[in-house]
C-alpha cells in the first residue's frame, strides 16, 4: 500500500545545530507540504513543492529550507535550530488540486534545547 | 489570505448524544474545499468529511454531517450518536480550488471530550 513516512519520529537537538527531517511518500504525488503544529494550535504551512526542483515558502518559513530532487522525497532542514522551533512537524502530500484527500505522515516531534 | 476560525477550544458531549463543532472562514475565492480532520492522541491526521463549495448539498459520512452556509462562510460539523472513540481534537481546514493546489489553512482546533 502507498504511504507517507517521516523520520525520525522523535528528535532532540541543541540550539544552533542543523537538523534535517525526512519525508518520503510512495503515492507518486506531485504536491508535498511541510506543516508545524504547536501545542494547542492547528497546522501552519512552512514550505511546499509542486514538483521536482520546485519549492515555495509558506507562512512560517523563516529558519527552514526544503529541496525536491525527486518525486518521493521532501526533506526539511532547520539551518540553525532555535528553541522556538520546538514543535511537531507534519509532512503531507496530495495528487493535484481539487477535493482529493491530503495524506499526512505520522509527524516528527522535535525538541530544541 | 484565507483564515479559518474555530471559536470553541473545548467541547464535551455525553455518549450517544449529538454535538456540533463550529467553524467560520474568510475568503474572497468562489472555488474552494472545506474539510474536517480528527486528530486523536496518536497525532495522526484523519480526514472526517469534505465539502466542495460549489455543492449546495451538505456532505454526510455515517454519523458525521456538516452544515455548510456559504453566504455566512460557516462550516459546522455535527457528530450524532457520539462514541468514546470520537474523543479527539478536530480541525477545520480550507483549501483553494483554483490555485495553490493542496495548500491548506487550518483552524486552531476544538478538543472534544466524550463522557460515558
Amino acid at each position: 500500500d502507498a504511504e507517507i513516512t517521516q523520520s525520525p519520529r522523535h528528535k532532540i537537538t541543541e540550539t544552533g545545530r542543523q537538523v534535517t527531517l525526512a519525508c518520503h511518500q510512495t503515492w507518486n504525488h506531485n504536491n508535498m507540504f511541510w506543516y508545524r503544529q504547536d501545542l494547542g494550535h492547528g497546522l501552519r504551512l512552512i514550505h511546499y513543492s509542486y514538483g521536482v526542483q520546485d519549492t515555495n515558502k509558506g507562512e512560517v518559513s523563516d529558519g527552514y529550507s526544503v529541496s525536491r530532487s525527486n518525486t518521493e522525497d521532501l526533506p526539511l532542514t532547520l539551518e540553525s535550530a532555535a528553541s522556538s522551533q520546538t514543535s511537531v512537524y507534519f509532512c503531507a502530500s496530495v495528487s493535484y488540486r481539487g477535493p482529493y484527500e491530503q495524506y499526512f505522515g505520522p509527524g516528527t516531534r522535535l525538541t530544541v534545547t | 489570505a484565507q483564515t479559518v476560525t474555530q471559536s470553541q477550544p473545548e467541547m464535551s458531549v455525553q455518549e450517544a448524544e449529538t454535538v456540533t463543532l463550529s467553524c467560520t472562514y474568510d475568503t474572497s475565492e468562489s472555488d474552494y474545499y472545506l474539510f474536517w480532520y480528527k486528530q486523536p492522541p496518536s497525532r495522526q491526521m484523519i480526514l472526517v468529511i469534505r465539502q466542495e463549495a460549489y455543492k449546495q448539498q451538505n456532505a454526510t459520512e455515517n454519523r458525521f454531517s456538516v452544515n455548510f452556509q456559504k453566504a455566512a462562510k460557516s462550516f459546522s460539523l455535527k457528530i450524532s450518536d457520539s462514541q468514546l472513540g470520537d474523543a479527539a481534537m478536530y480541525f477545520c481546514a480550507y483549501r483553494s480550488g483554483s490555485t495553490n493546489a493542496g495548500k491548506s489553512t487550518f483552524g486552531d482546533g476544538t478538543t472534544l471530550t466524550v463522557k460515558p
